[in-house]
C-alpha cells in the first residue's frame, strides 16, 4: 500500500512569511509525528497525534509553530512569520496505535528553505 | 532529558567487510527502547532493527545485528557483509517506555566502497 506522503517536497518562502507543510499518514494508522531535521542534525521532535487530538506537543520551539489533524488522517504543520533558522526538513511519521516499540513509517519529508 | 551521542560522524567499509557503527544514550529510566534507522538520500527514515531494553538477548535481523550493553548505556550497530546499498546515515534512537516520541543521535555517514 501507499506509505506517508507528504507535500510539497520543497517550499521556498520569505522571512516572515506563512507556510503550510501537510501530510497524509499511511490508512488507519492512528499516531501521528512530526519531526524537524536541521542540516547535520538528527531529526528533532516536534508534536504527536493520536487520532485528532495532540498527545504530545512538548517538542513545537515556540507560538508560531502550530499543526492540526482535524478528522485523525491528514495533518497540517503550520508556521507562521517564518524566520531563517526555520530552514529543515520536516518529516512526518506515522504508525498503527502509537506507544512505544511500535515501528514509524516516515514520510520522505518537506524541505523548507527560507530567505 | 535522555540524549543520544553518535561520535562517529563517518564511517567507511568495504563491501563484504563488516562494520560497526557506535551510539551511547543517557536515561535514568528503567524501560526504554532503542531503535536505528537508516536515511538514504531520499530522505526517507527506514527503520533497521530495535531492541527492548528489559531483553538481554541482541536483537538480530538478517545482516544487520547490535550489540546492546545496558550497563555501559551503549547500542552499536554491527553491519555484516555490507552491500553498496548499505550507505546511508544512520540514526541511534531513544524512545522511553511511557512516551511515544523517538529522540535521535547525530548520525553516522556510512560509505561502502568497492
Amino acid at each position: 500500500g501507499a506509505g506517508v506522503s507528504q507535500t510539497p517536497s520543497n517550499k521556498v518562502t520569505e522571512k516572515g512569511k506563512y507556510v503550510e507543510l501537510r501530510c497524509d499518514p499511511i490508512s488507519g494508522h492512528t499516531a501521528l509525528y512530526w519531526y524537524r531535521q536541521s542540516l547535520g542534525q538528527g531529526p528533532e521532535f516536534l508534536i504527536y497525534f493520536q487520532g485528532t487530538g495532540a498527545a504530545d506537543d512538548s517538542g513545537l520551539p515556540n507560538d508560531r509553530f502550530f499543526a492540526v489533524r482535524p478528522e485523525g488522517s491528514v495533518s497540517t504543520l503550520k508556521i507562521q512569520r517564518t524566520e531563517r533558522g526555520d530552514s529543515a526538513v520536516y518529516l512526518c511519521a506515522s504508525n498503527p496505535s502509537g506507544g512505544p516499540y511500535n515501528e514509524q513509517f516516515f514520510g520522505p519529508g518537506t524541505r523548507l528553505t527560507v530567505l | 532529558a535522555q540524549t543520544v551521542t553518535q561520535s562517529q560522524p563517518e564511517m567507511s567499509v568495504q563491501e563484504a567487510e563488516t562494520v560497526t557503527l557506535s551510539c551511547t544514550y543517557d536515561t535514568s529510566e528503567s524501560d526504554y527502547y532503542l531503535f536505528w534507522y537508516k536515511q538514504p538520500p531520499s530522505r526517507q527514515m527506514i527503520l533497521v532493527i530495535r531492541q527492548e531494553a528489559y531483553k538481554q538477548q541482541n536483537a538480530t535481523e538478517n545482516r544487520f545485528s547490535v550489540n546492546f550493553q545496558k550497563a555501559a548505556k551503549s547500542f552499536s550497530l554491527k553491519i555484516s557483509d555490507s552491500q553498496l546499498g548499505d550507505a546511508a546515515m544512520y540514526f541511534c534512537a531513544y524512545q522511553t517506555g511511557t512516551a511515544s516520541k523517538l529522540t535521535f543521535g547525530t548520525g553516522t555517514r556510512l560509505q561502502v566502497t568497492l
